[in-house]
C-alpha cells in the first residue's frame, strides 16, 4: 500500500521553513527520500533505516518514526533550487525478499516550489 | 547526471504493440530496478534484477518481463500494449546492499 503523503503542495519564499510527512500503514524498514524536477530524474537525497539516527544534509534533515510508521522531512531556510516535488519511497519489512534489496513504494509526492 | 541512461528518450506505440526499452547501469552497479511512473504519480515498482535473475516484482501482469546481462545493462519489455501503459518508465541501477538508487532519465512511452 502506498505512502501517504502531506502536503500534496506547498509554495514557499526563499528562506522559508517547510515540513513534508509520509506515513504507512505497514511496519516499515526503512524511509527513502528523493526530489525530482520537473521533466528529470529523481534525485536520492537520504535513506533512514530502522532504529537509525535522524539524518541531515545541509539544511534538509528527516526524522523517522518507528512507532507510527511516519517520516519527517525538513527543508529549512529554502533556496530556489529545492523547487520540485518530493517523494518518499518506504520499505516494508513483509516485502523485503532478502537483504539489501530495496524495493520501494513511493507515495503520489508533494510539489515544493520557492518564490522569490 | 547519474551514469544511468536509458533509450530511447521517446517513442509513441499503438495498442496491442510491443515495446523494449533498454537501461545502461552506473559503472560497478550490480542491481537493477524498473519502475513506472504515471503523470502526477509517484514511481510504481516493477521488478529488480540482480545477477541476470529477477529479485521482487511489483504488481504488475506477466506481460511485463525483464532481462539484466552479465554487464549489468537491463531490458524492459512489454507486451500487447495498453493505453494505460503510457508513463515514463525509469531505470535505476544500485549496489545490492546499499540504498541510493541512481535512477536514469527514463523513457516516456505513449500508447494510442
Amino acid at each position: 500500500q502506498q505512502p501517504v503523503q502531506s502536503p500534496q503542495a506547498v509554495i514557499l519564499r526563499e528562506g522559508e521553513d517547510a515540513v513534508i510527512n509520509c506515513s504507512s500503514s505497514k511496519a516499515l524498514y526503512s524511509v527513502h527520500w528523493y526530489r525530482q524536477k520537473h521533466g528529470e530524474a529523481p534525485v536520492f537525497l537520504m535513506i533512514l533505516l530502522k532504529g537509525g539516527e535522524q539524518k541531515g544534509h545541509e539544511k534538509i534533515s528527516a526524522s523517522f518514526n518507528e512507532k507510527k510508521q511516519q517520516s519527517s522531512l525538513y527543508l529549512t531556510a529554502s533556496q530556489l533550487s529545492y523547487s520540485g516535488t518530493y517523494f518518499c519511497g518506504t520499505d516494508a519489512e513483509i516485502l523485503r525478499s532478502g537483504a539489501g534489496s530495496y524495493q520501494l513504494t513511493f507515495g503520489k509526492g508533494t510539489k515544493l516550489s520557492v518564490i522569490p | 547526471e547519474t551514469g544511468v541512461t536509458q533509450s530511447p528518450t521517446h517513442l509513441i506505440k499503438t495498442r496491442g504493440q510491443q515495446v523494449t526499452l533498454r537501461c545502461s547501469s552506473q559503472s560497478g552497479h550490480n542491481t537493477v530496478s524498473w519502475y513506472q511512473q504515471a503523470l502526477g504519480q509517484g514511481p510504481q515498482f516493477i521488478f529488480q534484477y540482480y545477477r541476470e535473475e529477477e529479485n521482487g516484482r511489483g504488481n504488475f501482469p506477466p506481460r511485463f518481463s525483464g532481462l539484466q546481462f552479465p554487464n549489468y545493462s537491463s531490458e524492459l519489455n512489454v507486451n500487447a500494449l495498453e493505453l494505460d501503459d503510457s508513463a515514463l518508465y525509469l531505470c535505476a541501477s544500485s549496489l545490492r546492499n546499499t540504498g541510493e538508487l541512481f535512477f536514469g532519465e527514463g523513457s516516456r512511452l505513449t500508447v494510442l
